[in-house]
């Protein structure tokens, strides 16, 4: 069984530039979460969603960030314009089903902005 | 703010040594708390633990939960080199809106095991 895929492994941009992060969630698992760990802090939660539907997406840092899951398999982060305070390493996590605590986590995408 | 504590942030022990790494923890709406190891890339899971006093095992690794104390410790004995990682500790709570959930990490326990 394939696990968490993301994509790409490492970006580097400039600020005011536009980044897209992908996410392929192991097969079947209807949630997907986004965490972020910015260097030097511990993994914080992003966003939460159950298939196609965003849960929750209280830790979403501000208005620049757009979190879309289409379809309710793959899902993107796109971050509009980047600023340097976005650099750090994104990843993802999808779990089985609504209220199954484990969460399996992708490799993450580590971004760097400049 | 819940947050979640690791202890230490850095080990660094000989082959064949036992380590015990500590989380503590102060969560509101608990839920479960796991463990996770990363070498590389992803975080791999490793327990998850919901009753307290019950230990899990898995080959030389094992791990406790203490609700009373809100903390767990992970037990790993006869270290090998491949153990050498960052260990997290997290807590899975439930947030704000109906079925909603999302887990809190400590800053991990760097483990280097040195032959």
């Amino acid at each position: 069984e394939a696990g968490v895929t993301q994509f790409p492994s490492h970006s580097v941009i400039e600020k005011g530039q536009t980044v897209t992060l992908r996410c392929d969630p192991i097969s079947g698992h209807d949630n997907l979460y986004w965490y972020r760990r910015v260097m030097g802090k511990e993994i914080k939660f992003l966003l939460h969603f159950v298939k196609e539907s965003k849960q929750d997406e209280s830790g979403m840092p501000n208005n620049r960030f757009l979190a879309e899951r289409t379809g309710g398999t793959y899902s993107t982060l796109k971050v509009q314009p980047a600023e340097l305070e976005d650099s750090g390493v994104y990843f993802c996590a999808s779990s089985w089903t609504r209220g199954s605590d484990t969460q399996y986590f992708g490799p993450g995408t580590r971004l760097t902005v400049l | 703010e819940d947050k979640v504590v690791q202890s230490p942030l850095s080990l660094v022990v000989h082959e064949g040594d036992t380590v015990t790494l500590n989380c503590s923890y102060e969560v509101t709406n608990f839920r479960s708390l796991l463990w996770y190891k990363q070498e590389k890339k992803a975080p791999t899971f490793l327990f998850m633990l919901t009753s307290s006093g019950i230990e899990k095992k898995s080959g030389r690794l094992s791990s406790i939960l203490d609700k009373k104390e809100l903390s767990s410790i992970l037990n790993i004995t006869a270290t090998q080199t491949g153990d050498s990682a960052i260990y997290l500790c997290a807590v899975g709570r439930r947030s704000s809106g109906a079925g909603s959930y999302q887990l809190t990490f400590g800053k991990g326990t760097k483990l280097s095991v040195i032959p």
